[in-house]
């Protein structure tokens, strides 16, 4: 199973961009990146997926080297609404069928004003 | 958002007590997983399911037992309570048809607490 290791805790200043790396040495051929963000008393939602190279929706860019082994998160000019924890979940397969998901511990971002 | 609903949401019991909590869902995914989350921990997972059924073990599962008799429901089961299970609970759906790439939908949580 892949497993993988963040930054405990990140902070930053408002507007500025914010990168949260993850490192995953043992990805698999088939196994997708997915990050996920978590406010307290909530359960996490869902923010951006990739499998290779560079992928942008309209919060966030994924950047993932051609080794796949590590990834990166980047959140443009962040506000004070984005101090979240972010997780970085790789996809495992598990037996015939199945499809096992674990999280990592999560990085704590804090945004300051 | 996806149709997912966990309960009970709170519930106090008392150690050496079975505990039953119920996930459910109306999107017709696939897979299903139970979670749990501790400070200094994040999410672990328990079990999941990946069909009516099918059922497997994730990186928690002592102590803690699953059932699926049907594509909305998941249960998880704790067939006798102790205070280490004491935690906030999350359930959560993916895929469809043969595909699951990773994209979770959570429920609310259910938070227990053994006494």
């Amino acid at each position: 199973l892949a497993k993988t290791t963040q930054p405990i805790s990140m902070d930053s200043y408002e507007g500025q961009e914010v990168n949260i790396t993850c490192s995953h040495n043992n990805i698999a051929t088939n196994d997708y990146i997915t990050w996920y963000q978590q406010f307290p008393s909530q359960g996490p939602r869902f923010i951006i997926q990739g499998y290779k190279t560079k992928v942008t929706n309209e919060v966030a860019s994924l950047f993932i080297p051609a080794d796949r082994k590590s990834s990166t998160l980047s959140l443009p000019r962040v506000s004070l609404s984005d101090t979240a924890v972010y997780y970085c979940l790789v996809g495992a397969r598990s037996g015939a069928g199945s499809y096992q998901l674990t999280f990592g511990k999560g990085t704590k971002l804090s945004v300051i004003p | 958002d996806a149709g997912i609903t966990q309960s009970p949401r709170h519930k106090v019991t008392e150690t050496g007590t079975p505990v039953t909590l119920r996930c459910h869902q109306t999107e017709n995914h696939r897979y299903m997983y139970w979670y749990r989350q501790d400070p200094g921990h994040g999410l672990r997972l328990i079990h999941y399911s990946y069909g009516v059924k099918d059922t497997d073990k994730g990186e928690v599962s002592d102590g803690y037992s699953v059932s699926r008799s049907k594509t909305e429901d998941f249960l998880l089961t704790l067939e006798s309570a102790t205070s280490s299970q004491t935690s906030v609970y999350f359930c959560a759906i993916s895929g469809t048809g043969t595909t699951n790439t990773g994209e979770l939908f959570f429920g609310e949580g259910s938070r227990l607490t053994v006494l």
